[in-house]
This record gives structure tokens, C-alpha cells and sequence, in this order.
């Protein structure tokens, strides 16, 4: 079984330019998760959502990010304009909300940097 | 608000010695917790998850601990190998909530 998929996985682009990621969960999972990585410090979550809808984006500037899934399968988060602090990994995770366990799957992340 | 710690930040140790990994947090009433370890450059890689109602879960070396008294989880690795090098991190989740992250350990096994 395929795990979270992510792309790109490596992104480097001008400062006030807009970006995109996106992510495809494991099959099934109705939960998806958009994380922010600062090195060396653990994930922030940006955004969660069950199947399509967003329960929780209370932390997503919401000036410069937005995200959807529109099927609720597979997501998409932008950046508009980039700023030279959005630079770090973004990671997409998934869980079966159905689940007694919730455990969460992540995806390898892509790595923005912002010159 | 739920703040999830983790010491010590760095730790290194000789092949083959057993080790313990901290992970505290604030609110006791959590509903899970899950260990994770992240290799450099890669996303993170689910080792073990704890339901509130459990004691302790296993895999193979790993053995992680949970006490919602004391607000303290530890994640034992017993036999260490280089193998098992990467920064772990545990995340927390009170019911119907959100998982929050602790910053990490930066474990390194010396061969």
C-alpha cells in the first residue's frame, strides 16, 4: 500500500512569487493534515480536514495561505506571496478518523526555501 | 494549551548501550500519544502510539511508557545500533483535538 504522497519535494523560488504543494493521502484515510517544519523544531499544524471539509484552520495566515480538498482525497496548499520566513518543510500527514487510534502518517515533506 | 517537552535535545551513546528518551507535557488529559523519529531530510515515521487508557506499547527494541499522572512518557530503546540515529519526536493529543509536537531528541549511536 502506497503511503502519503507528496510533491514537489524540494522547492526554491523568489520572494513575493506564489507556490504550490500538494499531497495524496494513504487510500481511505479521511483526515488530512498540513503541517509547517521549522529546523529543528517539531511540526505546527496549519490546517486539518475531514474528508472535505476544514475543521481546523485556526492556525493558517489566512492573508498569504490557503489550501482545499476539493474531493476529499487528495489537497492542495498555497503560498501567495511567498515571503522569505515561509522558508521550511511542509508536511502532510493522514489518519482513519474512524480509528479508535488516530495514528497519523506522514508524508516526506516538501522543502521550501525562499530567497 | 497543551506544551509538550522533550529532554534532553541531544544525546549520544556507544553502540549497544540501552536508552531512554523523555517526552513531558502539560495537560494530563490526554487522549494518545505517538513517537515518532525523523530521519535527516525525510518526513516522520510513526514508531508507537499509546491510547490514554494504556500502559506501555512494544515493538521489536522499542518500548514506550506512558504516565498521565506525572504528565511523562519515555521511549526506551533497548541494544542501540547506528541504525536507530535520527531525531525522535512524541506528539500529543488531548480528545478531539489536535496533535501537539515536542521539538525532538537528536539521538546519535557511535559505532
Amino acid at each position: 500500500e502506497a503511503g502519503v504522497v507528496q510533491s514537489p519535494r524540494y522547492k526554491i523560488i523568489e520572494k513575493k512569487q506564489p507556490v504550490a504543494f500538494w499531497c495524496n493521502p494513504i487510500s481511505g484515510h479521511n483526515t488530512l493534515y498540513w503541517y509547517l517544519q521549522n529546523l529543528g523544531q517539531g511540526p505546527e499544524l496549519l490546517i486539518r480536514y475531514e474528508n472535505e471539509e476544514a475543521v481546523d484552520d485556526s492556525q493558517l495566515p489566512k492573508d498569504r495561505f490557503s489550501a482545499e480538498r476539493l474531493k476529499g482525497v487528495d489537497s492542495t496548499l498555497k503560498i501567495q506571496p511567498a515571503e522569505l520566513g515561509d522558508s521550511a518543510v511542509y508536511l502532510c500527514a493522514s489518519s482513519y478518523r474512524r480509528s479508535s487510534y488516530n495514528e497519523q502518517f506522514f508524508g516526506p515533506g516538501t522543502r521550501l526555501t525562499v530567497l | 494549551k497543551q506544551e509538550v517537552t522533550q529532554i534532553p535535545a541531544a544525546l549520544s551513546v556507544p553502540e549497544g548501550e540501552n536508552l531512554v528518551l523523555n517526552c513531558s507535557f502539560t495537560d494530563s488529559a490526554i487522549y494518545n500519544l505517538q513517537w515518532f523519529r525523523q530521519d535527516p531530510g525525510k518526513g516522520l515515521t510513526s514508531l508507537l502510539l499509546i491510547q490514554s487508557s494504556q500502559r506501555e506499547q512494544t515493538s521489536g527494541r522499542l518500548n514506550a511508557s506512558l504516565d498521565k499522572s506525572s504528565g511523562r512518557s519515555t521511549l526506551y530503546i533497548a541494544a542501540s545500533q547506528p541504525g536507530d540515529s535520527a531525531t525522535y519526536l512524541c506528539a500529543v493529543r488531548l480528545e478531539g483535538q489536535n496533535f501537539v509536537f515536542g521539538p525532538g531528541t537528536r539521538l546519535s549511536v557511535l559505532p
